[in-house]
């Protein structure tokens, strides 16, 4: 087990409405990093925060935002849900923000109806 | 835009038989190229880091080398079991973003 937990396991949702997923990194990792997951493709960046502060972002509209808090978790945000964004989304921590390895969680499986 | 290709698709092999994996990348700007497994249901596990032209990382019967100048790096499986069954993912990363740019996976399903 990474020690990278995520919640829910799965959601659906209406287009149109707000969501937010939740992260637990593991104790010490500084750094969190947001991914999505669609059908048929490797995991997308959406953005990646150290120590509380977005720290980079991928081409994902501002609809999508984050937070980090001192205590390791995070949250990943949507607004106005659109049945592109129908995904597996992953959370990954690290101990830096450079070259170390990913602990990811499992994923939340998110549906846009 | 970043360009990581992974080959083949996908893979089915019988237990016993060796294997491996191609990963491709921008030869230019190099930073790191990383390689993950993720089993069906879980997390993806981080299997290497490399960071080296010319690395060779071994992990029991897996093992993956680095050509930064190429760029490519390849992933071997020597002698298959069924737990190998997995997608083996790929990832790169720049000197100048903080993002890891993935590939889409080489799925490997491994028979009795």
């Amino acid at each position: 087990e990474t020690g990278v937990t995520q919640s829910p396991t799965h959601l659906i949702k209406t287009r149109g409405q707000q969501v937010t997923l939740r992260c637990s990194s593991q104790s010490g990792h500084n750094t969190v990093s947001w991914y999505q997951q669609a059908l048929g493709q490797g995991p997308q960046f959406i953005f990646q925060y150290y120590r509380e502060e977005e720290n980079g972002r991928g081409n994902f509209p501002p609809r999508f935002s984050g937070l980090q808090f001192p205590n390791y978790s995070s949250e990943l945000n949507v607004n106005a849900l659109e049945l592109d964004d129908s995904a597996l989304y992953l959370c990954a921590s690290s101990i830096g923000q450079g070259n170390e390895k990913l602990f990811f969680g499992s994923g939340t499986q998110l549906s846009v109806l | 835009i970043l360009n990581v290709e992974q080959s083949p698709q996908s893979l089915h092999v019988q237990e016993g038989d060796s294997t491996n994996f191609t990963c491709s990348f921008p030869s230019s700007n190099f930073y790191a190229l990383h390689w993950y497994r993720w089993e069906t249901a879980k997390s993806p596990e981080a299997l290497f880091v490399m960071t080296l032209n010319g690395d060779e990382k071994k992990k029991g019967r897996i093992s993956a080398t680095l050509n930064t100048k190429e760029g490519y790096s390849y992933l071997y499986i020597k002698g298959s079991q069924p737990e190998d069954s997995a997608t083996y993912l790929c990832a790169f990363l720049t000197g100048t973003a903080s993002k890891l740019t993935f590939g889409t996976g080489t799925r490997l399903q491994v028979t009795l």
